[in-house]
């Protein structure tokens, strides 16, 4: 199974401040048709997982640009530009290259 | 607006079988693949598995299912076309069985796996 890394576990950052959340993965996840086979996602407290972006880069229907997803291959970056109140909870990549799918153990973005 | 529901015992002893279904509406389950997930409670993300099934014989990848090892043996998912449902069953549940189950919309067939849409989930706890 790939393996995927996150860090750092736990975030605290002031509010209009950027935050950045890494992700590896054990194996590239580049596919043969260019695209890396790489998803992240956010769960809110007490909801379901939402769709951040998705093949490494593209943001999903009505994520604002603040949230941008960069890398390839094994090492892969979510950004936030300015994180407001809104973006607290826990955040998770995924790779979906091949099954077994597989998550990073997931990191927890708080408000200072 | 897509929407996902699961429905299911919360409460299943040890030893015997898990069973959860997933309604789906706004769209139709056959132009999708669909995935189970679980999330022990204060804990990570588990894919499950996938399934396609478009209730018909004219799709060669009709009835397509793939299982996380972690939990094949004891692993079936299928689909009620007719009912626009997908369901889990868990066979011979353990204390690690006890999770969040989340069934999410996969993607459609040839594009890559998005799960865009997401059901609220059901907590499943595990007796002895």
């Amino acid at each position: 199974d790939i393996v995927m890394t996150q860090s750092p576990l736990s975030l605290p950052v002031t509010p209009g401040e950027p935050a950045s959340i890494s992700c590896r993965s054990s194996q590239s996840l580049l596919h043969t048709n260019g695209y890396n086979y790489l998803n992240w996602y956010l769960q809110k407290p007490g909801q379901s997982p939402q769709l951040l972006i998705y093949l490494g880069s593209n943001r999903a229907s009505g994520v604002p640009d603040r949230f941008s997803g960069s890398g390839s291959a094994t090492d892969f970056t979510l950004k936030i530009s300015r994180v407001e109140a809104e973006d607290v909870g826990v955040y998770y990549c995924m790779h979906v290259l091949q099954p077994p799918y597989t998550f990073g153990q997931g990191t927890k973005l708080e408000i200072k | 607006q897509v929407q996902l529901q699961e429905s299911g015992p919360g409460l299943v002893k040890a030893s015997e079988t898990l069973s959860l279904t997933c309604t789906v509406s706004g769209d139709s389950i056959s132009n999708y693949y669909w995935s189970w997930i679980r999330q022990p409670p204060g804990k990570g993300l588990e894919w499950i598995g996938y399934i396609y099934d478009t209730g018909t014989t004219n799709d060669n990848y009709s009835g397509t299912t793939n299982y996380n090892p972690s939990v094949k043996t004891r692993v079936t998912i299928s689909v009620d076309t007719s009912k626009n449902q997908l369901s889990l069953k868990v066979s011979s549940v353990t204390a690690a069985d006890a999770a969040v189950y989340y069934c999410a919309r996969q993607s459609r067939p040839g594009d890559p796996p998005v799960f865009d849409y997401w059901g609220q989930g059901t907590l499943v706890t595990v007796s002895s």
